[in-house]
């Protein structure tokens, strides 16, 4: 069956540290990847989605990069954070039109 | 591009009864996937239905229904027999059928409550 492992849960930095953020996902092939941030109570906003190893596309400018090394794994960084990053990002997973699956999401605060 | 516009931001309903959400779509894509999600305060996104763009008969999964009208773009969702337990975040998605264009794009989202 698939999954989809998304980690820290929780996360605390301060104003300027690096970050981190890992999803990795099992039982399936070549999927479309995302990374999304959701504000407190609002809607979700698409920063990432990768359709391959290495295509990364990005959809708002910011302080955030991504990465995908290997065809299952989704990295989010950023070399110095802002309190603006602050908030909860979620990773999720597709296989061409079908459903998409989420991971259970991190919940970032910047300090 | 592809964007979705829901416009309401919070619902409120009593228990047992039914609600509509709304949600317009703007796409040149002929061929495309619509979706409803559920992000109930646990936060974890859940499928509640899907209808592909070709197909001309609503999608139905049990109490919840959809209204597809292509050549208005619009997509809503009817909740029938309201529960508590729907209490939820709802939003509406979009994604092409396929290609490289191929990401999913969500709506703000809508807020609903349902009353005891």
């Amino acid at each position: 069956s698939q999954t989809i492992h998304q980690w820290p849960a929780t996360l605390v930095q301060p104003v300027g540290s690096p970050l981190s953020l890992e999803c990795t996902v099992e039982g399936t092939s070549n999927p479309n990847l995302y990374w999304y941030r959701q504000a407190a109570g609002r809607g979700l906003q698409l920063l990432f989605y990768s359709v391959g190893i290495g295509q990364i596309s990005s959809e708002v400018p910011q302080n955030l990069s991504a990465s995908r090394p290997q065809d299952r794994q989704f990295i989010l960084s950023s070399k110095k954070l802002l309190l603006s990053d602050s908030g909860f990002y979620l990773c999720a997973w597709s296989v061409g039109p079908f459903e998409a699956f989420f991971g259970q999401g991190t919940r970032l605060t910047v300090v | 591009a592809q964007t979705v516009t829901q416009s309401q931001p919070e619902m409120s309903v009593q228990e047992a009864e039914t609600v509509t959400l709304s949600c317009t779509y703007d796409t040149s894509e002929s061929n495309y996937y619509l979706f409803w999600y559920k992000q109930p305060p646990s936060r974890q996104m859940i499928l509640v239905i899907r209808q592909e763009a070709y197909k001309q008969q609503n999608a139905t999964e049990n109490r919840f229904s959809v209204n597809f009208q292509k050549a208005a773009k619009s997509f809503s969702l009817k909740i029938s027999d309201s529960q508590l337990g729907d209490t939820a975040m709802y939003f509406c998605a979009f994604t092409p059928h396929g290609g490289a264009n191929s990401k999913l794009t969500f709506g703000k989202g809508i807020t609903l409550s349902v009353r005891p």
